[in-house]
């Protein structure tokens, strides 16, 4: 079946630096979505991309879905406090319903 | 509006017991969705309603759990004879088609 891999499972960031978190598909995706998981919380949708090589941008977030839509990134500049949380991506397919998530990448920051 | 609410937030049961975990989506939402998210773990899915279609319950992880959705509103999640396994945050999250999901605040299940 479809999985969906998230890495880097834990990302520890210098508050003011940027990362990467990357999620790569089996198969090729009719739509990626990103959540937000704060801690002690639930998943907090964040964006879908939907056309091959689609980028997106939330303020310091930026999203990108690859050209085979198999893969898709979350970069986050300067990071701040307020980024702590779990970001998972979910894949979806065109002739299914349901999401695939990954395991999601856990951020911590160091002020 | 209101979002999605759960029922009980909490929940400490013996293994053995029955439980039953109750999900008010979003209204208007035609889809619904439960998960089970094990302590610092991702999503599994479990199981998803679409209006008055059959519930892809190709997720659940035993014929211990079942779900159903009443008038497609209503959701309640049945886990019989508990087992320790079984202690995990259940989600529950309703969408329009193909449309976000928005999740409930989940209940916490321990089984004891």
């Amino acid at each position: 079946g479809q999985q969906v891999m998230q890495i880097p499972q834990y990302q520890h960031v210098q508050e003011g630096e940027d990362f990467t978190t990357y999620c790569n598909s089996s198969t090729t995706l009719s739509n990626i979505q990103w959540y937000k998981q704060r801690p002690g919380g639930h998943p907090v949708f964040l964006i879908q991309l939907v056309k091959s090589g689609e980028v997106k941008k939330q303020k310091r977030l930026t999203f990108q879905f690859g050209e085979a839509k198999k893969n898709s990134s979350l970069h986050i500049t300067a990071t701040q406090t307020t980024d702590v949380g779990t970001y998972f991506c979910a894949g979806g397919r065109s002739n299914d319903y349901k999401l695939s998530f990954g395991a999601g990448t856990t951020v911590t920051v160091r002020a | 509006g209101a979002g999605v609410s759960q029922s009980p937030s909490n929940k400490v049961t013996e293994k053995g017991k029955d439980v039953e975990l109750r999900c008010d989506p979003i209204s208007g939402h035609t889809a619904l969705y439960w998960y089970r998210q094990s302590l610092g773990q991702g999503l599994e899915f479990l199981i998803y309603f679409q209006g008055n279609s059959a519930p892809d319950k190709s997720g659940l992880p035993s014929d211990r759990f079942s779900a159903e959705r009443t008038g497609g509103s209503v959701s309640t999640l049945t886990i019989q004879r508990t087992q320790q396994e079984d202690s995990a945050v259940y989600l529950c999250a309703s969408s329009l088609l193909f449309y976000e999901q928005y999740f409930g605040p989940g209940t916490r299940l321990t089984v004891t």
